[in-house]
């Protein structure tokens, strides 16, 4: 079975430029999460869905972040412009809520370096 | 705000070497996940613990949860280099919606 899919595994821009990663969750599954992960912050929630609705946003740092989930097999998360302070590593994982008592099932993440 | 706190924040022990990391909360949980997550991959779960003072084996893995359900501990048996990594404890105070994630510990295991 395929797991969680990111896309693209490494993204390298310069600052101001729009980026986009993707991500396909687990089929079945109805919570999507968005995670960044930094050396100094440790793995941050940005936002999360359930049945592709958004239903906490708290952790997006800014308007400079927006993510959609147009339906249960897709979502992406875009910074718009980006910054240095951006780099990090962005997790999407997905868990069937409810039932998997919050398991959740990472992808192998996207490695953005803005410059 | 739910804070998971993990101790120790970095570990470095020898291969056959025994180990507990620990994690805590001042909330009650309930669910707790552990999970592993290797260098350029992203977390894998482990296990997850629901019932206050339930213990959990996975080969030479030991998870218990406190009878408080606040707290939670991971003891490795004769650690293996192929235990290396980060390991992450999560929090959920209702079974849907999002966890709490600790800083983690970072296990290096030397053969």
């Amino acid at each position: 079975d395929a797991g969680v899919i990111q896309s693209p595994r490494h993204e390298v821009t310069e600052m101001g430029q729009e980026v986009t990663l993707r991500c396909k969750p687990i089929s079945g599954h109805n919570s999507l999460f968005w995670y960044r992960q930094t050396m100094m912050r440790g793995l941050e929630l940005l936002i999360y869905f359930n049945n592709n609705v958004p239903i906490d946003d708290s952790g997006m740092p800014e308007d400079r972040f927006s993510a959609k989930m147009p339906n249960a097999s897709f979502s992406t998360l875009k910074i718009q412009p980006s910054e240095p302070r951006d780099s990090a590593v962005y997790f999407c994982a997905s868990s069937l809520s409810g039932v998997q008592r919050n398991e959740q099932f990472f992808g192998p993440g996207t490695r953005l370096t803005v410059l | 705000t739910q804070l998971l706190e993990q101790s120790p924040q970095f570990l470095s022990i020898q291969e056959g070497e025994n180990l507990t990391v620990y994690c805590n909360s001042s909330s009650v949980f309930s669910s707790l996940q552990w999970y592993r997550q290797e260098p350029g991959e992203g977390p894998v779960l482990l296990v997850t613990v629901v019932t206050g003072g339930e213990v959990k084996k996975l080969k030479r893995l030991t998870f218990q949860f406190g009878d408080a359900r606040k707290d939670s501990s991971l003891h490795i048996t004769a650690a293996q280099p192929g235990d290396t990594g980060l390991y992450l404890c999560a929090g959920a105070r209702t079974n849907a919606g999002k966890s709490t994630f600790g800083d983690g510990t970072t296990l290096t295991v030397k053969p």
